[in-house]
This record gives C-alpha cells, sequence and structure tokens, in this order.
C-alpha cells in the first residue's frame, strides 16, 4: 500500500541550531515527493519537490531534503532554523493509482525556542 | 497568473445540512483535485475532476461529491453533514497537459460542523 510516515509528531530546537525532519514513503514507483509547510489556521506552502536528477534538492526559505531510494527517505534539513520556521511540515508524495493524487503524511509540528 | 482561490474562507454549518464550497483553478490548469485535512492530519483525498467528469476518488461516502464546470472551477458538495465533516478542504489544480507532478493549493475553506 502507498503511505508516507513521519515519525517524529512534535520536534523542538533551539533558534539557530541544526533541524532534520525525517520522511519515509512506501511506492512501488518512481516518486514524486513533496515538503510543505503549513502556519497555524492557514494553506499549505511548497517549500521543495523532488522529480529526478540531482538527489539534494534545494527549496525556499533555506530548506533542502535529500532522496535516498535505497532508504525510500526524502528528509528535510536546515542548517539554522529562525524562529518563524514554528510551523507544521507535510511530507507528500504524488502516486498514480488509477488517478494522479498526493498522500501526505501526518506532519511534524516544530516548535523554536528562542 | 491568478493563484487557485477558494471561497468561503470560514463557514459553520449544522449537523445534518449541507454545504457547497468553491475553488477556482489556477489559469491555464484544467484539473482539479479535493483533499480533507482535520484537525492534527495530514489532508487526504476526497476526488479529482477532469473535464467536467469526476477522474478518481478517496476513501469518501457518496455524500461528498462535485462538479466541474467548463471554466475548470470546481465545486465540493457535502450533504448530511457529520460532526467528523469538520475540516479544512483544500483544492488543487494541476494540469494534465503538462503531465503529473505538481498540484497547487488554494488556501482552504475552514467548516466547523455543530
Amino acid at each position: 500500500a502507498q503511505s508516507v510516515t513521519q515519525p517524529d509528531i512534535h520536534i523542538t530546537v533551539s533558534e539557530g541550531a541544526s533541524l532534520e525532519l525525517r520522511c519515509n514513503y512506501s511506492y512501488g514507483a518512481t516518486p514524486y515527493l513533496f515538503w510543505y509547510v503549513q502556519s497555524p489556521g492557514q494553506g499549505l506552502q511548497l517549500l521543495l519537490k523532488y522529480f529526478s536528477g540531482d538527489t539534494l534538492v534545494q527549496g525556499i526559505k533555506g530548506f533542502e531534503a535529500e532522496f535516498k531510494r535505497s532508504q525510500s527517505s526524502f528528509n528535510l534539513r536546515k542548517p539554522s532554523v529562525h524562529w518563524s520556521d514554528a510551523a507544521e511540515y507535510f511530507c507528500a508524495v504524488g502516486v498514480t493509482s488509477g488517478t494522479y493524487k498526493y498522500i501526505f503524511g501526518t506532519g511534524t509540528r516544530l516548535k523554536v525556542l528562542a | 497568473e491568478t493563484g487557485v482561490t477558494q471561497s468561503p474562507t470560514h463557514l459553520i454549518k449544522t449537523r445534518g445540512q449541507q454545504v457547497t464550497l468553491r475553488c477556482s483553478s489556477q489559469s491555464g490548469h484544467n484539473t482539479v483535485s479535493w483533499y480533507q485535512q482535520a484537525l492534527g492530519q495530514g489532508p487526504q483525498f476526497i476526488f479529482q475532476y477532469y473535464r467536467e467528469e469526476e477522474n478518481g476518488r478517496g476513501n469518501f461516502p457518496p455524500r461528498f461529491s462535485g462538479l466541474q464546470f467548463p471554466n475548470y472551477s470546481s465545486e465540493l458538495n457535502v450533504n448530511a453533514l457529520e460532526l467528523d465533516d469538520s475540516a479544512l478542504y483544500l483544492c488543487a489544480s494541476s494540469s494534465v497537459l503538462t503531465g503529473i507532478g505538481e498540484q497547487y493549493f488554494g488556501p482552504g475553506t475552514r467548516l466547523t460542523v455543530t
């Protein structure tokens, strides 16, 4: 079955510290992978995406993610977190199963300590 | 280029009532997908419309229905509302012509059922 797992429900980091949010997916074909950020009461903002090519993908706001096919992972990283990064982060995989759709993980809520 | 818009932003309904949510797709996009995001969860695929016909459905009952119009805008209708229908409803548009890949999300409609 197709699925996305974000093992960490909550993560707390200090401002200026590095960040890594984990994402594992289950999908038999080549995945289209995405990371979105959602602030409270808001919609989804795309941080970055991977379709093919270089497995290290750069996104907005200083975020990057690395696709590792052997581990079925697409972890999100940021070298130095800012207080404004506090939000919920969703990993998603685009799958074709009858129709093309996204499957989302359950999200990781990031808290940033001043 | 106009992005995806949704209306209304918020609404409150009573259990058993019916509701219609609206979505205008991004210019040039002919496919609309709807997702439901319950509190504390990732978005879940409801259904997709292409060429004014349903093009795939997730695990949602028939009381969730939709329409797509010739200008590619779309409606999501929910009959016999239940308390569990309270959620953020997200619309996403994409273009079949550019192939599968990224869907562009609107800001969402927050539905509260009391």
